[in-house]
């Protein structure tokens, strides 16, 4: 069975500074990995895959993940946030190789980024 | 090109009713998953299907059940509903099954059950 621990509930920071968003699965198979972003009142975009290859993944909106295999992690990081980066973080896994496809989520981090 | 829809945006029932929630996938989507996503939790896979056929489930009832039609789009169908059952329904669509492909996710259904 698969399992997602994303470490914060809630995680404050100021305005352009760095921000760390942590996950850790476990895993009896290998996976895929992924962050989905959650605005108010929205369903989920993704922000940022791992399939294969280089561990130091970029996505959209100048966020990062690096995927550490012997830590079972995949850390989300940004040098600077900004105010509209406030909004619900999960962090989620697929097996690799199934035809279901089902993700399986964390439970979400908030960030709240103030001016 | 659309995105995922669904209908409607939110619901109130009454416990014991039973109630049916919409999705339209995107466009040359053949691959419905619905979650359900409690108040402070992250989504909970529901089932999934694929061309017209449930290709999987997580761990809910029988009374969660689903349909998907010709044109790839979907519904979730609870009987009997129950306090426990409020939350965000989220429906997402994939170009296939394969966990590699992005799930585009709607923007949910509210459902509250008094």
């Amino acid at each position: 069975a698969q399992s997602v621990t994303q470490l914060d509930s809630q995680v404050p920071v100021f305005e352009e500074a760095p921000v760390e968003l942590r996950c850790n699965y476990s895993s009896s198979v290998s996976v895929y990995l992924f962050w989905y972003v959650q605005y108010p009142n929205q369903g989920l975009q993704l922000l940022l895959k791992y399939l294969s290859g280089s561990t130091l993944v970029k996505g959209i909106n100048g966020f990062e993940a690096e995927f550490n295999k012997s830590q079972t992690s995949f850390h989300l990081r940004k040098p600077s946030v900004h105010i509209s980066d406030t909004a619900e973080y999960f962090c989620a896994v697929s097996d690799r190789g199934s035809t279901l496809g089902r993700l399986y989520f964390g439970r979400g981090t908030q960030l709240t980024v103030w001016p | 090109e659309t995105g995922v829809t669904q209908s409607p945006t939110h619901l109130i029932k009454t416990r014991g009713q039973q109630v049916t929630l919409r999705c339209s996938s995107q466009s040359g989507h053949n691959t419905v998953s619905w979650y359900q996503q409690a108040l402070g939790q992250g989504p909970q896979f529901i089932f999934q299907y694929y061309r017209e056929e449930e290709n999987g489930r997580g761990n809910f009832p029988p009374r969660f059940s689903g349909l998907q039609f010709p044109n790839y789009s979907s519904e979730l169908n609870v009987n009997a509903l129950e306090l426990d059952d409020s939350a965000l329904y989220l429906c997402a669509s994939s170009l296939s099954l394969a966990g590699l492909n992005e799930q585009f996710f709607g923007p949910g259904t509210r459902l509250t059950v008094l």
